[in-house]
């Protein structure tokens, strides 16, 4: 069974603090996946990677950052987190490019007071 | 550009009733595949299904099935003798060969209330 962890389900930080989500996969998947969901705009990708210090941005990348340097984990950085980035942030992983499935982890709920 | 459109954003059915959930997906590519996930009120998203757009063949998986027709870009899925437990946000999506920046392409999903 594939398993995609992430660190916590719930997270509360203040405006301005530095966040890191963290995802880690146990299936040696090559690419990794950062989306948010959010209540009437579904799932949007903001970052994703294919291979360990490779990134590449998705739809709504501003604001965040990622880091991979271990092929099994992938993390999401908030630089200076702000209000607007209140939201179900959810990790993926898949094996191969583009058409394979992707498997989610937990989610984490995040709310910036 | 790829697109993935389902138009019910929420169904309520009586256990036991069968139900179909719409998705008409847009893609201009020919190798593309689409793909059912549940996420139950925990969160996670659960994968259900992927097909590839090569195989038309209709799928069944115990009360599950998926109907696929390319002649109107639909990717439908029903659940037959609803349970409570299939209560959920259903999303469809949709990936292409040549996807670029955009790997999986989500519908809004459909919230599907099943009530006993």
């Amino acid at each position: 069974d594939v398993k995609v962890t992430q660190s916590s389900r719930y997270l509360v930080k203040r405006t301005g603090e530095k966040v890191f989500l963290e995802c880690v996969q146990d299936m040696d998947h090559e690419n990794m996946f950062w989306y948010r969901q959010d209540p009437g705009l579904g799932l949007r990708l903001i970052y994703f990677s294919y291979d360990v210090k490779m990134k590449e941005k998705g739809d709504i990348p501003e604001g965040y950052s990622v880091s991979r340097e271990k092929k099994e984990r992938f993390s999401l950085i908030l630089e200076s987190a702000s209000t607007n980035q209140t939201s179900m942030y959810l990790c993926a992983s898949s094996r191969d490019r583009d058409t394979d499935t992707q498997y989610f982890g937990p989610g984490t709920r995040l709310t910036v007071l | 550009a790829q697109k993935v459109t389902q138009a019910q954003t929420e169904i309520s059915v009586v256990e036991k009733e069968d139900v179909t959930l719409d998705c008409v997906y847009e893609t201009r590519d020919t190798t593309y595949y689409l793909f059912w996930y549940k996420q139950p009120p925990s969160g996670e998203l659960v994968f259900l299904i992927r097909r590839n757009s090569f195989d038309e063949q209709n799928e069944i998986s115990g009360r599950y099935s998926w109907n696929f027709q390319k002649s109107t870009s639909s990717f439908n899925f029903t659940i037959t003798a609803s349970q409570v437990v299939d209560s959920a946000v259903y999303f469809c999506a949709l990936s292409e060969a040549n996807s670029g920046n955009t790997p999986l392409v989500f519908g809004k999903g459909t919230r599907l209330s099943v009530i006993a």
